[in-house]
């Protein structure tokens, strides 16, 4: 059956260190993948996305990687900040053109 | 800069009682989308629209749900009867171009339903 798996449960880390977040999926065949960042009563807002010939797209703090092979994306925040404790969701292109999400992962960064 | 506007923000309802929800999309842009999102899950699409027409309404429970895109701008979602099950996040997104494409999508603040 196909999936996509985030960590399923929070993530805590310290301010300053780097967040690594995991998206795992099987039987999917994605051109591209898409991260969204999405805070408590509010909807997703949309931070990278990466195409499957891409092995890895910066944007400030932000990291993503895509690894086809493993089917594999990971999401890296570095010097993390409070104010980048949300839910992150990976999104993927579905065989019939439309997003589909993973479950998110709950970020907490402890001052 | 431009957003996605819904209404109502909260709505709660009786079961199987009918409820609407309002979506005004980012003006310009062709293609709105309905999600719903239950607490704890990512969101999981209902129905797309491109212009007027439905592209894919293939999650939506057609017995009950029903979306419409008269003009090709705003939207409306209705749930006739409501029941305990649909109590969830109701999500409104928006994009420039076709359906398929790898825009961005924009989602609005969603519509928080509780059905008692």
């Amino acid at each position: 059956s196909q999936k996509i798996e985030q960590n399923s449960e929070a993530l805590n880390i310290q301010e300053g260190k780097t967040a690594t977040l995991t998206c795992n999926y099987t039987n999917y065949s994605p051109a591209y993948l898409q991260w969204y960042r999405q805070d408590p009563g509010r909807g997703p807002v949309f931070l990278l996305l990466i195409r499957e010939n891409e092995k890895e797209k910066r944007k400030e703090r932000l990291k993503v990687t895509f690894d086809t092979t493993l089917k594999q994306s990971l999401f890296h925040i570095t010097a993390s900040q409070p104010a980048d404790s949300a839910t992150y969701l990976c999104a993927l292109d579905g065989a019939t053109n439309k997003l589909i999400f993973g479950t998110g992962t709950l970020l907490a960064v402890q001052p | 800069e431009a957003e996605v506007a819904q209404s109502p923000r909260y709505k709660i309802t009786e079961k199987s009682q009918a409820v609407a929800f309002w979506c005004d999309p980012i003006s310009g842009h062709a293609t709105l989308y309905w999600y719903r999102q239950i607490l704890g899950q990512g969101p999981e699409l209902l129905v797309q629209f491109q212009d007027e027409s439905v592209v894919d309404d293939s999650q939506l429970p057609k017995d009950r749900f029903s979306a419409e895109r008269l003009k090709g701008v705003d939207s409306t979602l209705k749930i006739q009867p409501a029941e305990l099950g649909d109590s969830a996040m109701y999500l409104c997104a928006s994009s420039p171009r076709l359906a398929g494409s790898t825009d961005t999508q924009y989602f609005g603040p969603g519509t928080r339903l509780t059905v008692l």
